[in-house]
């Protein structure tokens, strides 16, 4: 299977306790966003990374929240002091950005429960 | 700020009948990208179909159209002859065209297929 895949898929966690995800792009896709997802609503988008410079933050994503790409491939998500606000589905996407076509295709999540 | 509004929080058709969900949208950019992803229970989100803002014609993927309404604002997307697989969280989304390549997200449209 050659599509995005996070781990785990999900994760149960008591409240400030530290969590980390992580998310594999599709091989040879540059661009890798990350959304958070509460139940019956959409993505929110939270961060991107080109490469493996992390190009945009959202506000969402508190000082609590940290994203990185190593070496431009996998990226992982930590979230310390969880908080039962932060339980939602954590999606990552990714896409190979040429010119101005930058479809993303997406993982299937990682569903974050905080008791 | 963009924004992307879904009116419709629930639909549901008649297997094989045609369903059109609705899309509007509030930009003051004139280039830009609008999508539809398809989001089933338990699985993960998938492209449907985009549309460039610069291009007239409406995008089609076999049974699925859109209907760009550039001066209204409006992104529809028909599904012809529905499949009980079609029947999922539906999103449309926004995409400016500067190349920060986030996606705005609608809340959603769920759809329903009857046999």
């Amino acid at each position: 299977d050659t599509g995005v895949s996070q781990n785990p898929r999900h994760k149960i966690t008591k409240r400030g306790q530290n969590v980390t995800f992580r998310c594999d792009p599709i091989s040879e896709h540059n661009r890798l966003y990350w959304y958070r997802q509460t139940l019956g609503q959409g993505p929110e988008f939270l961060t991107y990374f080109q490469n493996e410079a992390q190009l945009e933050k959202s506000r969402l994503l508190s000082d609590r929240f940290s994203a990185e790409r190593p070496k431009g491939s996998f990226s992982t998500l930590e979230i310390q002091r969880t908080e039962q606000g932060d339980s939602a589905m954590y999606l990552c996407a990714s896409s190979l950005a040429t010119g101005w076509t930058d479809t993303q295709y997406f993982g299937p999540g990682t569903r974050l429960t905080v008791l | 700020a963009q924004t992307v509004t879904q009116s419709q929080p629930e639909m549901s058709v008649q297997e094989a009948e045609t369903v059109t969900l609705s899309c509007t949208y509030d930009t003051s950019e004139s280039d830009y990208y609008l999508f539809w992803y398809k989001q089933p229970p338990s699985r993960q989100m998938i492209l449907v179909i985009r549309q460039e803002a610069y291009k007239q014609q409406n995008a089609t993927e076999n049974r699925f159209s859109v209907n760009f309404q550039k001066a209204a604002k409006s992104f529809s997307l028909k599904i012809s002859d529905s499949q009980l697989g079609d029947a999922a969280m539906y999103f449309c989304a926004y995409r400016s065209s500067s190349n920060t390549g986030k996606l705005i997200f609608g809340q959603g449209t769920t759809l329903q297929v009857k046999p």
